[in-house]
């Protein structure tokens, strides 16, 4: 079975702090990806890795960066969190294929900023 | 807004009845997949179906996709209470993006 882990279920910042979350994949995933979801907007990608230290920008990367240093592990940065950074954030990886195979969901992180 | 649409927004059906929701899209896809989500969890992937199928079954669950309205439906039959949850739909259009819809919250009475 495909594993995503992400290291917090909750989380709780002030204002301005550097927040970092992170996720773990166990199946050699090539794709991972970071989306944030509240209510009423569905998921939207914040950032996407197709490989070792690539990385696209989503829809709503501003106030967010990425890493990807190892295949395994997509890290999402906070620079300086605000209050409207407060969200559920859900990391996901999948095969690389064009053809847009099933995406496999970590448990997600609830991210409260004051 | 890119992001999908799916009606309706919050359904509530009897144990033993059949849930339907309905997902619309807006440009061409690949394939769409459903998607299930238990309360403050992570997402978990249900069907997918892809442009040139018209219907696809798994288990109880059965989706339609009509391309020609951007749509597609996912019937859950026999509900159970253990379906209470919130379904999504996402499509993918050929690059790296799926397009999530908004979601459907369903609650099965028992």
């Amino acid at each position: 079975d495909v594993k995503v882990t992400q290291s917090s279920r909750y989380l709780v910042k002030r204002t301005g702090e550097k927040v970092f979350l992170e996720c773990v994949q166990d199946m050699d995933h090539e794709n991972m990806f970071w989306y944030r979801q509240d209510p009423g907007l569905g998921l939207r990608l914040i950032y996407f890795s197709y490989d070792v230290k690539m990385k696209e920008k989503g829809d709503i990367p501003e106030g967010y960066s990425v890493s990807r240093e190892k295949k395994e592990r997509f890290s999402l940065i906070l620079e300086s969190a605000s209050t409207n950074q407060t969200s559920m954030y859900l990391c996901a990886s999948s095969l690389r294929t064009s053809r847009g195979g099933e995406q496999f969901f970590g448990p997600g992180t609830r991210l409260t900023v004051l | 807004s890119q992001q999908g649409e799916e009606d309706p927004q919050a359904l509530s059906i009897q144990e033993g009845e059949n849930a339907t929701m309905n997902c619309s899209y807006k440009t061409s896809i690949n394939n769409l997949q459903w998607y299930r989500q238990n309360s403050g969890r992570g997402l978990v992937h249900l069907i997918l179906i892809r442009s040139n199928e018209r219907e696809k079954h798994s288990g109880r669950l059965r989706v339609t996709l009509d391309t020609s309205k951007k749509s597609s439906s996912l019937l859950i039959t026999a509900s159970r209470a253990a379906d209470t949850a919130s379904y999504f739909c996402a499509s993918h259009s050929g690059t790296y993006k799926y397009i999530f819809g908004t979601g459907t919250r369903l609650k099965v009475l028992a």
